[in-house]
């Protein structure tokens, strides 16, 4: 049972416009959300965070939005670059409060951005 | 600060070896999470590792075992390898147990090749 879901394996992107990344979960209880970004032949390297406290939270030219009542999050990256063409994982946590097993980071199956100049 | 490294880089071995890799996190981080990373699965959780004790665990076969030591290096080890173990296996630190607002960071990888 998948609990995190990143739906588009793939998405391309002309160089300058905003990139829309998906991200859905079902467990209810996670309550922390991270994007990483992968390159081939190196390991997922940290992006931008939320905790369910918040709606959204901004860095640079990355923004993630969350909606909760949908159980949904989503990555803005604007404007996109050709450098972040990359693999896009979206994981999620269970924090403190949510009993034993659900420290671990479940990920979804990444969505490959291809941003063409 | 010098990040989290993983050694070896790509590791082949055949079916039924045993094999061990290993991860140092950043100074100072005490948690190490293991994941293996394949194309039709994405990144699953192995086990992680915080003060030297296992504190959570996957759904992964008994083969797959690990341990950390006091200076939070921790040691990976699959045992009667098959095919389907050929995978990149991604190490995690965080200062902070995982899945706390803490930030895991990874390593590069070992890319396992089993023959």
């Amino acid at each position: 049972d998948q609990q995190v879901k990143q739906n588009s394996p793939s998405l391309s992107v002309q160089e300058g416009r905003i990139s829309i990344l998906n991200c859905d979960y079902t467990n209810s209880m996670f309550d922390y959300f991270l994007w990483y970004k992968k390159y081939p032949a190196e390991g997922p390297t940290f992006l931008i965070s939320i905790s369910s406290i918040k709606d959204k939270n901004e860095d640079g030219r990355f923004t993630v939005f969350l909606n909760k009542s949908a159980k949904h999050l989503s990555l803005h990256i604007v404007p996109s670059q050709p450098g972040d063409s990359a693999v896009y994982f979206c994981a999620a946590s269970g924090g403190s409060n949510s009993g034993a097993g659900s420290y671990q980071l479940t990920f979804g199956k990444g969505t490959k951005l291809s941003v063409i100049p | 600060k010098a990040g989290v490294t993983q050694t070896p880089r790509y590791l082949i071995k055949t079916r039924g070896q045993q094999v061990t890799l290993s991860c140092s996190p950043i100074s100072g981080h005490r948690s190490v999470s293991w994941y293996q990373q394949t194309p039709g699965q994405g990144l699953q959780f192995l086990f992680e590792y915080f003060s030297e004790t296992q504190r959570n665990k996957g759904n992964f076969p008994g083969r797959f075992s690990g341990r950390q030591f006091s200076n939070s290096r921790s040691e990976m080890n699959v045992s009667t390898l098959e095919l389907g173990d050929s995978a990149l296996y991604l190490c995690a630190s965080s200062l902070f147990p995982a899945g706390s607002t803490d930030t895991q960071y990874f390593g590069p990888g070992t890319r396992l090749t089993v023959l």
